[in-house]
């Protein structure tokens, strides 16, 4: 049963320390989403990737986070110094891109990141 | 003004009434329109998408757009209440997502 697996599913951490949450895409899926959804934001699109490449950062906010794929098994986002704003569910998903636009991204269960 | 704009409920119906989703966009260029089915603490599973104007139809689910008004609408025929949940609209290309509607159908 393929699915996007991602860890850790819940992250408690101190103001000011590093969090680094990872996705394991599905195999084969060469598009990879990085989401975070907020009751007040609703699924804000952070950052997405296609053969390892990223394609659109616009949406994440270049002084703190970073996302990257080492390899095409793992993506990483990293948030670094967290703050409470930070607070919410991340959520990675995957898709098999080609050219222009496949039409399902599967989502894994998410990273419910809470900073104090 | 975000470029997708869901009706944001929350929105409680009987067992067995017709639920109409509704959402509207500004971006002539998305291409897909897609609907997205989300359970609590559980990440969207994809639900219906479609290409061209006009109605597609997937059980007791009917996903409608209408590209001239920029408007996608999704229609739950004698809805259950498993289908409590909350749908997100989404379109392409960058896969933008609405601020979703919970739905909760009383028993």
């Amino acid at each position: 049963d393929a699915r996007v697996t991602q860890t850790p599913r819940d992250k408690v951490t101190e103001m000011g320390q590093e969090v680094t949450m990872r996705c394991q895409p599905i195999l084969g899926h060469n598009t990879v989403f990085w989401y975070r959804q907020t009751m007040m934001q609703g699924l804000e699109l952070l950052a997405y990737f296609r053969n390892r490449a990223p394609l659109d950062d616009s949406g994440m906010p270049k002084d703190r986070f970073s996302a990257e794929m080492p390899d095409a098994t793992l993506a990483t986002l990293k948030i670094q110094p967290s703050e409470p704003r930070d607070s919410a569910v991340y959520f990675c998903a995957s898709a098999r891109g080609a050219q222009g636009w496949d039409t399902e991204a599967f989502f894994g269960q998410g990273t419910r990141l809470t900073v104090v | 003004q975000k470029e997708v704009e869901q009706d944001p409920g929350p929105l409680s119906v009987p067992e067995g009434a017709i639920v109409s989703l509704n959402c509207t966009y500004s971006n002539s260029a998305f291409q897909y329109f897609m609907w997205y089915r989300q359970y609590s603490r559980k990440g969207p599973e994809l639900l219906m998408y479609t290409y061209s104007s006009g109605n597609k139809e997937d059980g007791r689910f009917t996903a409608q757009v209408d590209k001239s008004s920029k408007y996608i609408s999704l229609f739950i025929r004698d809805s259950q209440p498993s289908d409590s949940a909350t749908y997100l609209c989404a379109m392409s290309g960058q896969l933008t997502f609405g601020s979703g509607t919970q739905l909760t159908v009383l028993p």
